[in-house]
């Protein structure tokens, strides 16, 4: 199994850009989080999904941002348009309901600066 | 408002020795904890978890204490290795609630050779 598949890695973009971060979950995962990691707050939940629905998007920051999910294999994070503020490190993650509990698996991030 | 606080961003342990990282939380709903390990240029992976029934749980080197009374717990490491030397975050949720992971800050682990 790959994993968590993100791209790109590294995106450094001007402020006013678009930018786009995607995301590949683990085959047969059928929740998807994308998450926002900062010096100052951590990791914090952005939005999620259920079976490419979105469910919780109380953490997406501004209308600048938004996500997708338009199959059970991809989904995708939008900027537009990006801030210097918007750079931090940006994950993807996916789990498999299993009874009360469950593990989420993470991506390797995408490190996004906004100069 | 952070509800789950790593107070401490950094500890350095001498390898051999044993690390504790604590954790706190404020939501009296969260009832089952995770710990995930960070290293760099990686995504965090899963440690360990306990749920709210219990107050101890303990998979080889790692042992994770919960004190519900005080909202707070620890994972222990023991001993500790150089192969240990990551951010560890503390994470929490609401096992019958929806699906989010509210984590912490993250205290980054030195281990000490």
């Amino acid at each position: 199994d790959a994993g968590v598949i993100q791209s790109p890695r590294h995106e450094v973009t001007e402020m006013g850009q678009e930018v786009t971060l995607r995301c590949k979950p683990i085959s047969g995962h059928d929740y998807l989080f994308w998450y926002r990691q900062t010096m100052m707050r951590g990791l914090e939940l952005l939005i999620y999904f259920n079976n490419n629905v979105p469910i919780d998007d109380s953490g997406m920051p501004e209308d600048r941002f938004s996500a997708k999910m338009p199959n059970a294999s991809f989904s995708t994070l939008k900027i537009q348009p990006s801030e210097p503020r918007d750079s931090a490190v940006y994950f993807c993650a996916s789990s498999y309901r299993q009874g009360a509990t469950d593990t989420q698996y993470f991506g390797p991030g995408t490190r996004l600066t906004v100069l | 408002d952070q509800q789950v606080k790593q107070n401490s961003p950094s500890l350095s342990v001498q390898e051999g020795r044993i690390s504790i990282l604590n954790c706190d939380y404020t939501n009296s709903m969260f009832d089952y904890f995770l710990w995930y390990k960070k290293y760099p240029a990686e995504g965090p992976t899963f440690l360990i978890s306990i749920s709210s029934i219990k107050d101890k749980n303990e998979d080889g080197r790692f042992t994770v204490f919960l004190n519900k009374s005080a909202k707070h717990l620890s994972l222990h490491i023991v001993p500790s290795q150089p192969g240990d030397s990551a951010v560890y975050f503390c994470a929490a949720r609401m096992v019958f609630g929806n699906e989010k992971l509210t984590f912490g800050t993250g205290t980054r682990l030195t281990i000490i050779p």
